[in-house]
């Protein structure tokens, strides 16, 4: 059972470049999320998507784009890598319903030197 | 809107000890309620979940009760292990207010010594 699948797992980049993270989920899920974990932060949530073709900002969007072109796949995009953007991320879906747990992918470590 | 307010890390306990950790919410709805756990170099996964008022959510040995009357969701187990090293977030979901999104405590770091 794949579950949720991250892409790359490691990266590290030069300021100014632009990268694209993969999140692939195997369980039929309509919502997706992306998240950066920072030390003493707790979660923040970039962006999300409630279903296939849509995208919304969550509390830390300025920075990255999405895109959810298909149902399975939610691809966050960095255009203009920054130090400050040095962070895991997880990427997390769920099914609609509120009484249902978001599922993680094992994060994806990102430096930007 | 929704927040959730956990118990202050680390906390750093003897094997055996018992466990609790702090979470009270608010949410204008009707909120389910989770516990996710992260081991070292993971992702979050589900702890234990309950749904409504009164229900006692349980897995591995630990508990967690929905008190709507104090708006508490407080983790416990009576006995820890080294291998419950971790952090623990708890987390509330209520799709009628937050539009498909959950809201999550700050996390609180375990850490259980032999």
């Amino acid at each position: 059972n794949a579950g949720v699948t991250q892409t790359p797992k490691f990266r590290v980049l030069k300021t100014g470049q632009s990268m694209t993270l993969l999140c692939a989920q195997d369980m039929n899920h309509e919502y997706m999320y992306w998240y950066r974990q920072d030390p003493g932060m707790g979660l923040r949530l970039i962006h999300y998507s409630v279903g296939e073709g849509t995208t919304a900002k969550g509390e830390v969007p300025d920075g990255y784009n999405v895109s959810r072109l298909k149902k399975q796949n939610f691809l966050l995009g960095l255009e203009s890598a920054a130090p400050s953007q040095t962070s895991v991320y997880f990427c997390a879906s769920s099914y609609y319903q509120a009484d249902q747990p978001q599922h993680f992918g094992d994060g994806t470590r990102l430096s930007i030197l | 809107g929704d927040s959730v307010t956990q118990m202050e890390g680390p906390v750093t306990l003897s094997e055996e000890a018992f466990l609790t950790i702090n979470c009270t919410y608010t949410a204008t709805g009707y909120p389910s309620l989770f516990w996710y756990v992260q081991y070292p170099g993971e992702g979050l996964q589900l702890l234990l979940k309950a749904t409504k008022a009164d229900d006692k959510g349980s897995n591995k040995g630990f508990e967690a009760t929905y008190r709507k009357e104090t708006t508490s969701f407080h983790l416990e187990k009576g006995s820890v292990q080294v291998s419950d090293s971790a952090v623990y977030f708890c987390a509330l979901s209520d799709r009628r207010t937050n539009a498909g999104k959950s809201t999550f405590g700050d996390g609180t770091t375990l850490t259980v010594k032999p």
